[in-house]
Order: structure tokens, then C-alpha cells, then sequence
């Protein structure tokens, strides 16, 4: 399983950008990039997901490089909404279904 | 669709009492999880399954146990709980398509062990 690495916590304020950076600098051929969203008391949301360059949905954008061994996860114009925890998570079927979760990053959106 | 449905929201169990925690989906997946998230923590994997007969120890299996008799359900059970197992519980399932790595997720079941 690719180990990943993304900050604890992180600041924002309410209408900038934020970008959250993801290492994972042994991902495998077959495996894919996805970003989960935690609000407190609920289980974790998909939110987007990628493979290589850059995905873009309603809720957010992925920047994935080309030796695809970080990944940053871009979410336009914050809103105190969007105070939650990230996860990043890499996998694929090598793992034979098996999907760990790491620290996650705590995003906290000020007014 | 209802999706992923865990019953009950909440428990009390004494110590040395066991319990099941129920987890149903209506998505005809085939990977179901369960996870536990303590307090200001991550998810740690409990148990997973890859369909109906076939299940596998995660991250920290010690104390539950788990069953797959049907696609849709995948029960959770706590035999001789501790107060170590004071948790808020997830139950989650997917498609392997990419190797089940969209996942949807219950609205947990918090356990509490007094």
C-alpha cells in the first residue's frame, strides 16, 4: 500500500483558494489518487478522484504530475462550509479491496 | 437508493456485554467496510469484505468479528466489549471497478463502553 503524507491542519479564510498538497512517492502503476471530505459526526464523502494530469468537478480540482508522486487537491473560493478533514488515499486493485485511510489534513475555514 | 444504513446511531454497552452493528446497502456493491474513528483520529480498517463469503482482517481486528452471508449486509459484532472499544463506527461499500476506492459511507454508529 502507498504510504501518503499531507499536513495536519491548515488556515484559511473564507473566498481564497486552497491547496492541499498529498506525497505519496511510492504509488504504484495501478493505482488511483482520491480525495475524501469529513464533517464532524458524518462519514467521509468522495469528492474527486484521478489517475494522471488534472480532474476537475463541481466541488474541487485535482493536480496530479507527471511522475505522479504528490497530488494536490484544490478547492476555489472556500466557504466556512468547507471546514472539514481531507483525506488522500491511494489505491487500486493491487490492494485487492483493501482501502486505508491516513491523518487526513484539518481544514479550517475562518470569516 | 438509501444507500448505506447502519443501525443503531447509538449504544451503550457495559463492559464484558456484546453487540452486533448492523450495516445494510442498496447498491448491489461488492466491497464493504467497517471502520472505527476515535475521537480527533483518522479511520483505522476493521474488517473488509470483496463480496458475499469472503471476508478480511484490516488495520485492527482484535475483539470484532464479522460476517458476509448476502451482498447487501455485513454485520459488525463486538463480543466482550472494553471500554478501548468506545468508538464511533463506519460502514462503508464500494465498486471495484477502481479497486474500490470510491467508497460511500454510513452515518456511523457511536458505541460507547461504560
Amino acid at each position: 500500500l502507498a504510504k501518503t503524507t499531507q499536513p495536519i491542519s491548515m488556515d484559511s479564510y473564507e473566498g481564497q483558494e486552497v491547496n492541499i498538497t498529498c506525497s505519496h512517492n511510492n504509488i504504484a502503476t495501478n493505482d488511483y489518487i482520491t480525495w475524501y471530505q469529513q464533517f464532524p459526526s458524518q462519514g467521509p464523502r468522495f469528492i474527486i478522484q484521478g489517475y494522471k494530469t488534472k480532474v476537475t468537478n463541481e466541488v474541487a480540482s485535482l493536480f496530479i504530475p507527471a511522475d505522479r508522486k504528490s497530488s494536490t487537491l484544490s478547492l476555489p473560493r472556500v466557504s466556512l462550509s468547507d471546514t472539514a478533514v481531507y483525506y488522500c488515499l491511494v489505491g487500486g486493485n493491487n490492494q485487492g479491496g483493501k482501502l486505508i485511510f491516513g491523518q487526513g489534513t484539518e481544514l479550517s475555514v475562518k470569516p | 437508493n438509501a444507500g448505506v444504513t447502519q443501525t443503531p446511531k447509538f449504544r451503550i454497552l457495559k463492559i464484558g456485554q456484546s453487540m452486533t452493528l448492523q450495516c445494510a446497502q442498496d447498491m448491489n456493491h461488492n466491497y464493504m467496510y467497517w471502520y472505527r474513528q476515535d475521537p480527533g483520529m483518522g479511520l483505522k480498517l476493521i474488517y473488509y469484505s470483496v463480496g458475499a463469503g469472503i471476508t478480511d482482517k484490516g488495520e485492527v481486528p482484535n475483539g470484532y468479528n464479522v460476517s458476509r452471508s448476502t451482498t447487501e449486509d455485513f454485520p459488525l459484532r463486538l463480543e466482550l466489549a472494553a471500554p478501548s472499544q468506545t468508538s464511533v463506527y463506519f460502514c462503508a461499500s464500494s465498486v471495484p471497478g477502481t479497486g474500490g476506492t470510491e467508497a460511500f459511507f454510513g452515518q456511523g454508529t457511536r458505541l460507547t463502553v461504560v
